[in-house]
């Protein structure tokens, strides 16, 4: 069964920085594309960025750009999300999701299955 | 950035009746169209990918329709479990985007 499990959530100030780690298992995770999708308190789906399965290419929405960096270690089966100078605006559920067709870059940009999401609060 | 409009917010529905959906992107988006379920406490679960196949497990009372601008989400006949808020997704452009969600929820 492939499963997802995200960590590295928490409080942080204004400012700070915070990186968020999912590790994979029941799948082979460098043949899938990976991404992660955050949701405001009470809000809906924000997409925030996606990684292709070797870790060549990668895509972020605008408001992190130059802020976050997508990363993964396939050795580990493990996606990353590094989160610097983050904003109040930045607080949410971050869930990570793998796509679901085989592929070394980019692949459907569909996203399943997801994990079962951390919570990054981003205040004083 | 493409904008993807959901309607109605709310959906107020009896089990056993039929639910229809609807996601209107604001360019064409071609067949890219995902929809997602969510339940309250729980990630989402991906249904329907390229506007009109049911993902892996997914029963048959739900189908998707559309290409372009208007897709549509029906639920055939609801059951108590698929009361959630619904989500449409496209990947036709980056950056992806979804729509702001359905509740439907029970009458």
């Amino acid at each position: 069964e492939m499963q997802l499990l995200e960590s590295g959530g928490g409080l942080v100030q204004p400012g700070g920085s915070l990186r968020l780690s999912c590790s994979a298992s029941g799948f082979t995770s460098s043949s899938f594309a990976m991404g992660w999708v955050r949701q405001a308190p009470g809000k809906g789906l924000q997409w925030v960025s996606s990684i292709g399965g070797n870790g060549a290419t990668t895509f972020y929405t605008d408001s992190v750009k130059g802020r976050f960096t997508i990363s993964r270690d396939n050795s580990k089966n493990t996606l990353y999300l590094h989160m610097n100078s983050l904003r109040a605006e930045d607080t949410a559920i971050y869930y990570c999701a793998k796509d679901p067709v085989p592929a070394a870059s980019i692949g459907s940009n569909w996203f399943d299955p997801w994990g079962q999401g951390t919570l990054v609060t981003v205040s004083s | 950035e493409i904008v993807l409009t959901q309607s109605p917010a709310t959906l107020s529905l009896s089990p056993g009746e039929r639910g229809t959906l609807s996601c209107r992107a604001s360019q064409s988006v071609s067949s890219y169209l995902a929809w997602y379920q969510q339940k309250p406490g729980q990630a989402p679960r991906l249904l329907i990918y390229d506007a009109s196949n049911r993902a892996t497990g997914i029963p048959a009372r739900f189908s998707g329709s559309g290409s372009g601008t208007d897709f549509t989400l029906t639920i055939s006949s609801l059951e108590p479990e698929d009361f959630a808020v619904y989500y449409c997704q496209q990947r036709a452009t980056w950056p992806l985007t979804f729509g702001g969600g359905t509740k439907v929820e029970i009458k």
